[in-house]
């Protein structure tokens, strides 16, 4: 089965530091991965997706089909960076997305 | 990208009521949509899934005859919540996808509280 696995509920990191959210998945198959992102008080959206492999605000993701994971990073977090993450998988027949738990990145001044 | 309302953004019912709540794709031909719900603090969980024109596909232990989901045009699709329950509380979240599939673009959720 999909599955999508987010290990941390809560990632605090202060202005400045690197971020690594981390995501892993369970599909059989060739699946896609994204990251969604939902800033307070705003409706989910599409950050990025690992075929693009595009930078999105600074942010990249890189599939690795060996360790079935699909961690997000930056650099140097921001303050508005702060938001609730989600890692999605889709694939097979049905294009149903499968979300992780999310994670809460707070961005300290 | 699209752009994905949902009516009414929050409603509050007594229990055994009925709830119907509006996703509307403002300007985007919405082939398929897809509702969703999610608890407070947990992830959004797929109930169903919509093709305009045809019954809907609910996911395992989505009870289909209490969440009614009706999708009549490229635009437009409902989800009602018939003899709602306090259980049923809960945010709901509708997103819709283009013909071939491609990015889910997501309303801004129903916040639905059954007292």
């Amino acid at each position: 089965a999909q599955r999508v696995t987010q290990p941390e509920k809560l990632l605090s990191v202060f202005k400045g530091a690197p971020v690594e959210l981390k995501c892993n998945y369970s599909y059989s198959g060739s699946p896609e991965l994204f990251w969604y992102v939902q800033y307070s008080r705003q409706r989910l959206q599409l950050l990025l997706r690992h075929i693009s492999r595009e930078s999105i605000k600074g942010f990249t993701a890189d599939l690795n089909k060996g360790e079935t994971s699909f961690h997000l990073k930056k650099p140097f977090a921001q303050e508005e960076d702060s938001a609730m993450y989600y890692c999605a998988v889709r694939g097979g027949a049905t294009n149903k997305l499968i979300f992780g738990t999310g994670t809460l990145l707070a961005v300290q001044p | 990208g699209a752009v994905v309302s949902q009516h009414p953004s929050r409603v509050i019912c007594k229990s055994g009521t009925s709830v119907k709540i509006e996703c509307r794709s403002l300007d985007f031909q919405a082939t398929t949509m897809f509702w969703y719900r999610q608890f407070p603090k947990q992830s959004l969980m797929l109930m169903a899934t919509s093709n305009e024109g045809s019954k809907a596909t609910y996911e395992q232990g989505v009870e289909k005859d209490k969440f009614l989901i009706n999708h009549a045009s490229l635009t437009l699709s409902t989800l009602t919540v018939t003899s709602a329950h306090p259980e049923d509380s809960s945010f709901y979240i509708c997103s819709v996808e283009g013909a071939g599939g491609g990015e889910q673009f997501f309303g801004p959720g129903t916040r639905l509280t059954v007292l």
